[in-house]
Parts: structure tokens; C-alpha cells; sequence
């Protein structure tokens, strides 16, 4: 079974400097990736979402995957404080059971003015 | 475009009662998913209708819980017997028929939130 795990737990950083998420998933055939922010109390909202290795920007936001390592890797440029929120990495593998995403259990990003 | 729209936001049960919560997908969208939010077991699948077909409810608890999808615009998710480790964020997510492909995107609602005392 799909085990995807995300770290740091939480992670504080200044406006304006790089941020960086991590992401490691278990089941070598996921070809499907994807960035999720939920902000309190709300939906998530998907970021980025990429399913071969190298990387994908979608604005400040870039993600890594290097399917060898079964990591997977969110990079937030010029974060703000609006930024601020809960950051979900979700994975799914190819095959017949390819729509249904496993997600981690995030990333709390706090970002100090 | 309205988004994904749940209802209600938040639901209050007793032990033992039955809690039926709404889900309205996006208009034209043929995938439909229904997923549990806690603190400690994360974003777990329970449900997916394509189609308004059930397709795969392999997460769903067996005995109190059943999901449908009687038309296109909406969804349900029926717990009966309501416990207190049924206490969570259910957040209901849409997608069009791309879904499954490495294209197109699931968009969630904003969930609702069931407390059972």
C-alpha cells in the first residue's frame, strides 16, 4: 500500500526566502504528483501538479520529482504571508487504480513578515 | 463557476444518530470523490463515482457509511449510527472525465465538518 510521507512537519521562514517541501512516497510505478495548499478551514487548492522527472514552475511555484529517490519536492519563491497554510503532497500510481490520490499529512508553512 | 459546493459546513450529531451530508460537483464534471480529513489518519479516499456510477468505494467503513449519486449535480454521504471516531472533515472533490490520464485537475470543496458528541 501507497505510503507518502512529508517533512518537515512545519517549517517558518522570512518573507522573501525560499522555502523548501519534501515529499517521499513508497510505490516505485507513481507517475502522478501533485501540490495541494489548504489554507484554515478551507479546500485545498492544487499548486503544481508534474508526472515525470525534472521540474514543473507554475509561477513561484516549482516542484521536483526524481522517481528513482521516491521523492518528490515543492519549492515556494518570495513566499508571503498570505502563503501562509497547510501544504499537501499527493501521489497516485498508474494502472487501474490511477484516480485515487494518497495524500501525506503536510506540511504547516508559516511565513513571518 | 461556482466550485464544488458542500453542505452543510458544519454538523453536530449525537452518538447514535444518522448524519447525511451534500456534495455538488461542478457542472459537466464525471468524476466524484468523497475523502475523510482527521488530524491524525490525514486524507484518506472513501468513495469514487464516474458517471454517477460507483466505481470504487474501497475506503469507505463497511457497515455505517454508503455513499450515492442519484443525478449529475449531486452526491451523498450517509453515516448512520453516528460515533465519535466518525468526528471529521469530509471534503467532497470533482474532476472532468480527464481525470485518471495525467490531465486535468480534481478540485475540491471546502468540506464539512461533522462532530459527533
Amino acid at each position: 500500500q501507497q505510503k507518502v510521507q512529508q517533512s518537515p512537519e512545519s517549517l517558518t521562514v522570512s518573507e522573501g526566502a525560499m522555502a523548501s517541501l519534501n515529499c517521499t512516497f513508497s510505490d516505485g510505478t507513481s507517475n502522478n504528483f501533485r501540490w495541494y495548499r489548504q489554507h484554515s478551514a478551507k479546500g485545498l487548492e492544487v499548486l503544481v501538479s508534474i508526472f515525470s522527472d525534472g521540474e514543473k514552475e507554475e509561477g513561484r511555484f516549482t516542484a521536483h520529482l526524481n522517481r528513482a529517490n521516491l521523492h518528490v519536492s515543492l519549492h515556494i519563491r518570495e513566499p508571503q504571508p498570505s502563503d501562509s497554510a497547510v501544504y499537501l503532497c499527493a501521489v497516485s500510481i498508474s494502472g487501474g487504480s490511477n484516480y485515487k490520490l494518497t495524500f501525506g499529512k503536510g506540511t504547516l508553512l508559516t511565513v513571518t513578515p | 463557476n461556482a466550485g464544488v459546493i458542500q453542505t452543510p459546513r458544519h454538523k453536530v450529531t449525537g452518538k447514535g444518530q444518522e448524519a447525511t451530508l451534500w456534495c455538488e460537483p461542478i457542472s459537466g464534471h464525471s468524476a466524484v470523490f468523497w475523502y475523510r480529513q482527521t488530524i491524525v489518519q490525514g486524507l484518506e479516499f472513501l468513495t469514487y463515482f464516474r458517471n454517477q456510477a460507483p466505481i470504487d468505494d474501497s475506503g469507505m467503513p463497511k457497515e455505517r457509511f454508503s455513499a450515492q449519486m442519484p443525478n449529475q449535480s449531486h452526491s451523498t454521504l450517509k453515516i448512520q449510527s453516528t460515533q465519535p471516531q466518525d468526528s471529521a472533515v469530509y471534503l467532497c472533490a470533482s474532476s472532468s472525465r480527464d481525470w485518471g490520464a495525467n490531465t486535468g485537475q480534481l478540485y475540491f470543496g471546502e468540506g464539512s465538518k461533522l462532530t459527533v458528541l
